[in-house]
């Protein structure tokens, strides 16, 4: 089944201790992107990839850090988490990307995070 | 300004009722525009996307780009309790790939 798998679907972290959210995408899409979803504020992009070894920040790519070595996976890298990063997390992928591409996004299901 | 803005609702209508969901948007050089269904606990999944001006239909959906005004709609016809999702209007920026309204929650009472 193609599908775009996150993990962990929940976790509770103290401030400051290091953590890593995985994303794995099994459709060999060359981009891959995270998102945070917070009320009121939708869907703001942290950092995306347009393939192996390139990335970029989105808007909100404070405090955050990503790679991509392999062409499936992009995990996402706290380093030292705050509160204000308590949130729910999407990793999604896609054929190509850009202005005029209509490539759909694929999502996964989301990792709740919650700093404290 | 956000350049994709969106009512969040909540918007809570009868089964069998046609819905209306609205974005505009800013941006003149966006070209696409798409809108994707997101469930409870769930990732947002692409329901519709139409180039241009004009309409798009998809069973009981349609899609309509007004581009002079600058307005996206989405119509649900017959609407049934399980289209009960946040609906979110989205259009590709750049090699970002896609700026989002913050969504709609709609509940569909039975």
């Amino acid at each position: 089944e193609a599908q775009v798998t996150q993990n962990p679907r929940y976790l509770i972290t103290v401030t400051g201790k290091k953590l890593t959210v995985t994303c794995s995408q099994n459709m060999n899409h060359e981009y891959m992107s995270w998102y945070r979803q917070d009320p009121g504020l939708g869907l703001r992009q942290i950092y995306y990839s347009m393939n192996v070894e390139v990335t970029d920040k989105g808007d909100v790519p404070e405090g955050y850090k990503v790679s991509r070595k392999e062409k499936r996976n992009f995990p996402l890298i706290l380093e030292s988490p705050s509160p204000n990063q308590t949130s729910l997390y999407f990793c999604a992928s896609s054929f190509t990307s850009g202005q005029g591409s209509n490539s759909p996004l694929h999502f996964g299901n989301g990792t709740r995070l919650t700093v404290t | 300004q956000k350049e994709v803005e969106q009512d969040p609702g909540p918007l809570s209508v009868p089964e069998g009722a046609i819905v209306s969901l609205n974005c505009t948007y800013s941006n003149s050089a966006f070209q696409y525009f798409m809108w994707y269904r997101q469930y409870s606990r769930k990732g947002p999944e692409l329901l519709m996307y139409t180039y241009s001006s004009g309409n798009k239909e998809d069973g009981r959906f349609t899609a309509q780009v007004d581009k002079s005004s600058k307005y996206i709609s989405l119509f649900i016809r017959d609407s049934q309790p399980s289209d009960s999702a946040t609906y979110l209007c989205a259009s590709p920026m750049g090699a970002r790939q896609l700026t989002f309204g913050s969504g709609t929650q709609l509940t569909v009472l039975p």
